[in-house]
């Protein structure tokens, strides 16, 4: 089972919005709308941003949305804010005996 | 609010068996209420699905490391373990703890809560 795709960086002045593509196959996020979205800030837990596609949590800011579009998985922060600056992953359920597949993980730089 | 602790040896050395416990704090880890899983991220790659285990004990394996994982639970302790054996310098990595919340009906798609992580090292 391959990671899902996800570019290396991506980066945005403050204000900005940008989008972070998670792209897999049909046997995964193109199959399920099962795609999560994971913030990661070094030593800390992994914060759950997006589930389901495009559901957020509880406490999330709204400035984060998520959309699918065929195997394409998506991520959007707008009114980009320094504290976004992180790591990010995608995740999805998996039709594979590996249940979960991940991203390979974006690094959102905020300029 | 469930939260959840990694522990165990920051260092392993080749050949030998990594082992690794997580403390769930705030909950029962025996309620049903949660499944529990295992998940790692080698440095500058993205994170691999380890395993996960049901309070029953029933678990799951990814089947790239089956032949090595054993996942555990203590319920007495409130903690789940992780075993992956015969170690070498490819399975250096930042290894997280994380549940997935389930019904009567369902378990959820998504993991959370998460552990903060902690680097384990494989070198002689």
């Amino acid at each position: 089972q391959s990671a899902l795709t996800q570019p290396a960086s991506v980066s945005g002045s403050p204000g900005q919005s940008i989008t972070i593509s998670c792209t897999g196959t049909s046997s995964d996020v193109g199959g399920y709308n099962y795609v999560s979205w994971y913030q990661h800030h070094p030593g800390k837990a992994p914060k759950l941003m997006i589930y389901d596609v495009s559901n957020r949590p509880s406490g999330v800011s709204n400035r984060f949305s998520g959309s699918k579009s065929g195997n394409t998985a998506s991520l959007t922060i707008s009114g980009l804010q320094a504290e976004d600056e992180a790591d990010y992953s995608c995740s999805s359920y998996t039709s594979s005996s590996t249940l979960f597949v991940f991203g390979t993980g974006t690094k959102v730089t905020v300029l | 609010q469930v939260q959840l602790q990694e522990s165990g040896p920051g260092l392993v050395k080749p050949s030998q068996t990594l082992s690794l416990t997580c403390t769930v704090s705030g909950g029962s880890i025996s309620s049903g209420s949660y499944y529990w899983s295992w998940i790692r991220q080698p440095a500058g790659r993205g994170l691999e699905w380890i395993g996960r285990i049901y309070t029953s004990g029933s678990t799951n394996y990814n089947p790239s490391l089956k032949s090595r994982v054993t996942i555990s639970v203590d319920t007495s302790k409130n903690q789940f373990s992780l075993k992956l054996s015969s170690v070498t310098a490819a399975d250096t990595a930042v290894y997280y703890c994380a549940g997935v919340y389930c019904t009567s009906i369902s378990c959820r798609r998504w993991f959370e809560p998460w552990g903060q992580g902690t680097l384990v090292t494989v070198s002689s």
